[in-house]
């Protein structure tokens, strides 16, 4: 149990297109899931916290019109990218959690932006 | 803001040995969780603590949550090449809407055959 999915797993894309990723918890409901982006060899960096039917609350620093995050159902959160520019290539990492408090993450999407 | 402390960065161990990792914190926490990371893969949970002393096992690794709720300890018995990656700790403070997970920096683990 305890399944969280992301799509893509990768994406390349060019400077100035917007790009979505998506994650869902398989087997459970998520009223809260969190959107992660991780730099080669350093920690998970929480950007935003996604809440089912409500906005999302963002991280100092880090700006809510290019990372739009929807939260549309208990099993599905995701993230837009907006105008990407080659300093958004990260490895973007969601995770979900469940009734006990416990975060499960899904497997990460790698965005290069050329 | 809160802080969680890993060191060493890295740890270089013979298959079979075992293995101990520490994680620190100057703040209380109320839950600790430990993750492992595989290369371009999501943190996976190896073990989460809820109550202060409490000692988990799960197959060859322990994690014990410190009495302070300062600090919490993995073991990984009998080392096998396949627990090679990252492992993380990451602490809670608070529960509900305010459920945000602080990580430490991780260690990097090596395995010797």
């Amino acid at each position: 149990g305890a399944v969280v999915s992301q799509h893509p797993s990768w994406v390349i894309c060019k400077s100035g297109t917007s790009v979505k990723i998506e994650c869902r918890s398989l087997d459970f409901q998520a009223t809260t899931m969190f959107w992660y982006r991780q730099f080669p060899k350093q920690s998970l960096m929480l950007m935003a916290t996604s809440n089912e039917g409500s906005k999302a609350t963002y991280e100092q620093g880090v700006e809510k019109d290019k990372f739009l995050i929807n939260h549309a159902s208990l099993t599905l959160s995701t993230l837009t990218v907006t105008s990407a520019h080659p300093e958004d290539s990260s490895f973007y990492i969601c995770s979900a959690e469940d009734i006990t408090d416990t975060q499960y993450f899904g497997p990460g999407t790698r965005l290069t932006v050329l | 803001g809160q802080q969680l402390n890993q060191s060493p960065q890295s740890m270089f161990i013979q298959e079979g040995e075992d293995v101990s990792m520490n994680c620190t914190s100057s703040s209380i926490f109320n839950t600790w969780l430990w993750y492992k990371q595989d290369p371009g893969e999501g943190p996976v949970l190896l073990i989460a603590l809820y109550k202060a002393g409490e000692l988990t096992s799960n197959g060859r690794l322990t994690a014990q949550f410190g009495i302070t709720r300062k600090d919490s300890f993995l073991n990984i018995s009998a080392s096998i090449p396949s627990d090679v990656g990252i492992y993380f700790c990451a602490g809670r403070s608070a529960s509900g809407a305010n459920s945000k997970l602080t990580f430490g920096k991780g260690i990097t683990l090596s395995v010797r055959p």
